[in-house]
């Protein structure tokens, strides 16, 4: 089934612990994304791709990184992690050749920091 | 600073019709989206307008008017299932999106 989709679903993490949040998609996309959700907050984009061996920041980038080896995948690291960290992540992706195309979102990822 | 208003959450019946405003402050603009968003779920493309006018589609329709930095959703014949959150995003002049908080829409019987 053609999407995108994110690992794992939800995850209880010790503070100063390292976590990577997985993202695939198989759309052929060039942009991909990470969003974090928090209540009464915007989506808050966190890193960005536009295409496969680039990244670029985002608006919340800090105590995050990403990379892009390849045009499927964009995984989201913590290096260590605090309990600020507590949020829904969401992964997105769409064609960066065309700014009005939709994105499409994975799942999200229920991250609590403790 | 870019700034998304939407009013945080609005009630409404079943069969109803519903209008969900969004104004927007932004460096730039390269089209407005709409998205609705389940509890727990996935964001889901609704729409997307870049000039001024109304875009209808189905029972849902869109309103952008740039000069007033301004859009609204427009629900018609509203069903249960239609209970959720819906998100207003511009896109800026570096086409990042920028989004609103979301207005939780309740729908009563």
């Amino acid at each position: 089934i053609a999407g995108i989709t994110q690992a794992p679903t939800s995850q209880i993490l010790a503070a100063g612990r390292r976590m990577t949040l997985r993202c695939t998609q198989d759309m052929r996309h060039n942009a991909m994304y990470w969003y974090r959700q928090d209540l009464g907050l915007g989506l808050r984009l966190i890193h960005y791709s536009n295409t496969a061996g680039t990244t670029g920041k985002g608006e919340v980038p800090d105590g995050y990184s990403v990379s892009r080896a390849n045009t499927d995948d964009f995984p989201l690291t913590l290096a260590s992690a605090v309990p600020s960290q507590t949020s829904v992540y969401f992964c997105a992706s769409s064609d960066s050749g065309d700014p009005s195309t939709e994105a499409f979102f994975g799942q999200g990822t229920r991250l609590t920091v403790v | 600073g870019q700034n998304i208003d939407q009013p945080t959450e609005m009630t409404a019946t079943e069969g109803a019709i519903v209008q969900i405003n969004c104004t927007y402050q932004t460096s730039g603009f390269n089209g407005l989206f709409w998205y609705q968003q389940h509890a727990g779920e996935a964001p889901t493309f609704l729409s997307y307008n870049v000039l001024d006018g109304l875009e209808e589609k189905g029972r849902f329709s869109s309103f952008l008017s740039r000069s007033k930095g301004y859009s609204y959703l427009l629900l018609k014949e509203l069903q249960m299932k239609d209970s959720a959150s819906y998100l207003c995003a511009v896109l800026d002049s570096n086409y990042q999106l920028i989004w609103g908080a979301g207005t939780k829409l309740i729908i009563k019987p």
